[in-house]
């Protein structure tokens, strides 16, 4: 069975530093991935996702994620945060279908 | 704008009472889906539709029921709610085919059992 496991529920950075959120798949074959953000009070929305083409991502908000098959993992980074990216963040695969598996999230604090 | 719309945001509910969420789109999307979103778990799929009169049982469906009888709606029904049922749930829609679509989530409902 496909699943994720984000490494670390709770990141902490200062603003203007490197954003690094950890994922990893299992899947038997090439997934489907996603990053998703979560602000306070909301539903998720869509920061970026990997279909099989370039294996580096560019999302919203200047984030990115790069498909890396070898360690099974797609890790978000952002070069430099923002306070404003204060929130939750989800990996989720699928297979082929919209039916997404989600891991655990990780609540992203950013300190001035 | 299309948007999605569930209804209602917070609820408080005695345990064994029936409860409906309710989930409403506007986007035509053939898919929609159902999430329950608890500390340490993430968010769980609950039931799922591919379209009028289809739904699905996903990793976490019982004491759940959905029926789809138009594409706009799916309403998501507690028989018998249960303490273990409180949390925060999230409807979403798709309009793909192949898996490589964008999720659209409504605001979510809270739920809450006594």
């Amino acid at each position: 069975a496909q699943s994720v496991t984000q490494l670390g529920s709770h990141v902490s950075v200062s603003e203007g530093a490197l954003v690094l959120l950890r994922c990893n798949y299992s899947s038997s074959v090439p997934p489907y991935l996603f990053w998703y953000v979560q602000y306070p009070n909301q539903g998720l929305q869509l920061l970026l996702k990997y279909t099989s083409a370039a294996t580096l991502v560019k999302g919203i908000n200047g984030f990115e994620a790069e498909f890396k098959k070898s360690e099974t993992s797609f890790h978000l980074t952002k070069p430099s945060a923002h306070m404003s990216d204060a929130a939750e963040y989800f990996c989720a695969v699928s297979r082929g279908t919209d039916k997404l598996i989600f891991g655990t999230g990780t609540r992203l604090q950013v300190f001035p | 704008d299309a948007e999605i719309t569930q209804s209602p945001r917070h609820k408080i509910t005695e345990t064994g009472r029936q409860v409906t969420l309710a989930c409403h789109q506007t986007w035509n999307h053939n898919n929609m889906f159902w999430y329950r979103q608890d500390l340490g778990h993430g968010l769980r799929l609950i039931h799922y539709s591919y379209g009028v009169h289809d739904t699905n049982k996903g990793e976490v469906s019982d004491g759940y029921s959905v029926s789809r009888s138009n594409t706009e709606d799916l309403p998501l029904t507690l028989e018998s709610a249960a303490s273990s049922q409180t949390s925060v749930y999230f409807c979403a829609s798709s309009g793909s085919t192949g898996g490589n679509g964008e999720l659209f989530f409504g605001e979510g409902s809270r739920l809450t059992v006594l």
